[in-house]
């Protein structure tokens, strides 16, 4: 399978956690990476290999995996999190990348 | 501080092609590769293909075989995207994007540029 299924939305209110997720057959085989993208601005790394953080980033992002599934977790979020959350891996060859549709975090 | 700079908005008719470049500082270049990654508007992100900078190996995305290429130059540490053939939905911003040097997002797609807009219209 080469595609990454997101939730096309999501929120939580400020302070709490929120679990966002991607589905795919290749997240068995791969890594997921995790990118926020706020409005008009170019995608930054927030998680890559499960669950390792760029420098930089929050300790409040974290991510896991179990089969199919890949999570990103903000545990406490703030309103700076309000962005667009896109996934990506390889797919099954291994020769292509493919990411998820995305999912829009509201932090009400 | 690793830094990728591109290249400034273009407007071209169809049919034409478009290039848009990249400049990369802060690392060492041939040992990484780029991801070059478009975004419709409104719309989310589309892996176009990936090249290394340590040999020049490519890989395209099956969508866009034959109609991108994908170079850099070692000597002034950039990378290029050529997209020809070009249609109305190929109006997009482009980003280039520093990944691994071996194979397409073995660890991380990491630092991207700031995006170029292509338009393209009659």
């Amino acid at each position: 399978s080469s595609e990454l299924t997101q939730d096309p939305a999501v929120s939580v209110a400020l302070g709490q956690t929120v679990r966002i997720t991607c589905q795919g057959d290749s997240l068995r085989y791969y890594y997921a990476g995790w990118y926020q993208q706020r409005p008009g601005q170019a995608p930054v790394l927030v998680i890559y290999a499960k669950n390792n953080r760029p420098s930089g980033i929050p300790d409040r992002f974290s991510g896991s995996s179990s089969g199919n599934t890949a999570s990103l977790t903000i545990t406490g979020a703030q309103a700076e999190d309000e962005a667009d959350y896109y996934c990506n891996s390889r797919d099954r060859s291994g020769n292509y990348v493919i990411f998820g549709g995305g999912t829009k975090l509201t932090v009400l | 501080q690793i830094q990728l700079v591109q290249s400034g908005a273009e407007v071209k008719k169809p049919g034409a092609s478009v290039r848009v470049s990249c400049k990369a500082s802060g690392y060492t270049f041939n040992t990484y590769g780029f991801s070059w990654v478009r975004q419709a508007p409104g719309q989310g992100l589309e892996w176009m293909g990936w090249i290394s900078a340590y040999n020049g190996n490519t890989i395209y995305a099956q969508k866009f075989q034959g109609r991108v290429t994908l170079t850099t130059d070692t000597s002034t540490t950039t990378g290029d995207m050529q997209l020809r053939r070009l249609r109305s939905d190929d109006t997009a911003i482009y980003y280039c994007a520093r990944d691994s040097g071996a194979r397409p997002a073995v660890n991380a797609i990491d630092f991207w540029g700031q995006g170029t807009l292509v338009t393209v219209s009659s």
